[in-house]
């Protein structure tokens, strides 16, 4: 059973429009959420997280939204470049745990 | 500062047998992780270590052992290997069991 999921497996989206990348999750318990971006032959890098004591936080260009209710998260990249084209990952942790949870990533295409 | 290394960064295996990947760490961090990616299947944790001398399993750790015999170290063992293991495989490491830092990946392809 997928405890993290991101149902859109790719998306593309024009240089300087917005890119929403979306992820739910299905165990309450988790309480830490992060996004990681991998490029091609790479390993993941870290780009943003969030605690589920917060809805948004905010670095730069990249906002996550956590909606706790329905269990959703998103990445909002604002304006999107061609440089973010990549896979990008959520993960979910359960306080304590120290291990995460990734969804299966979503690659995003911006088009120049 | 080279951050995560591992090695070796490509094998191919024939089915049975052994092999061990390195990871190594030079940031000091106390957490370390091994992770497989495959096609469709996002990052599955194989195993892990909160600090020196301890390690834990992760979702997927059949067929694994790992050692974490030096902090900057976390070894992953393939006893006998099977084509089912073929994946590609990052390590990561961590101060505080948050944001993880990972190493480039091992492509392993068993026969």
């Amino acid at each position: 059973d997928q405890q993290v999921k991101q149902n859109s497996p790719s998306l593309s989206v024009q240089e300087g429009r917005i890119s929403i990348l979306n992820c739910d999750y299905t165990n309450s318990m988790f309480d830490y959420f992060l996004w990681y971006k991998k490029y091609p032959a790479e390993g993941p890098t870290f780009l943003i997280s969030i605690s589920s004591i917060k809805d948004k936080n905010e670095d730069g260009r990249f906002t996550v939204f956590l909606n706790k209710s329905a269990k959703h998260l998103s990445l909002h990249i604002v304006p999107s470049q061609p440089g973010d084209s990549a896979v990008y990952f959520c993960a979910a942790s359960a306080e304590g745990t120290y291990k995460y949870i990734f969804g299966t990533g979503t690659r995003l295409k911006v088009l120049a | 500062n080279a951050g995560v290394t591992q090695t070796p960064k490509f094998r191919v295996l024939k089915t049975g047998q052994s092999m061990t990947l390195l990871c190594a760490q030079d940031m000091n961090h106390e957490y370390m992780y091994w992770y497989r990616q495959d096609p469709g299947m996002g990052l599955r944790l194989i195993h892990y270590s909160v600090g020196e001398g301890t390690t834990a399993k992760g979702e997927v750790p059949d067929g694994y052992n790992v050692s974490r015999l030096k902090k900057q170290n976390f070894l992953l063992g393939l006893e006998s290997a099977a084509p089912s293991q073929t994946s590609v495989y990052f390590c990561a490491s961590s101060p505080q069991g948050v944001e993880q830092y990972f190493g480039p990946g091992t492509r392993l392809t068993v026969t």
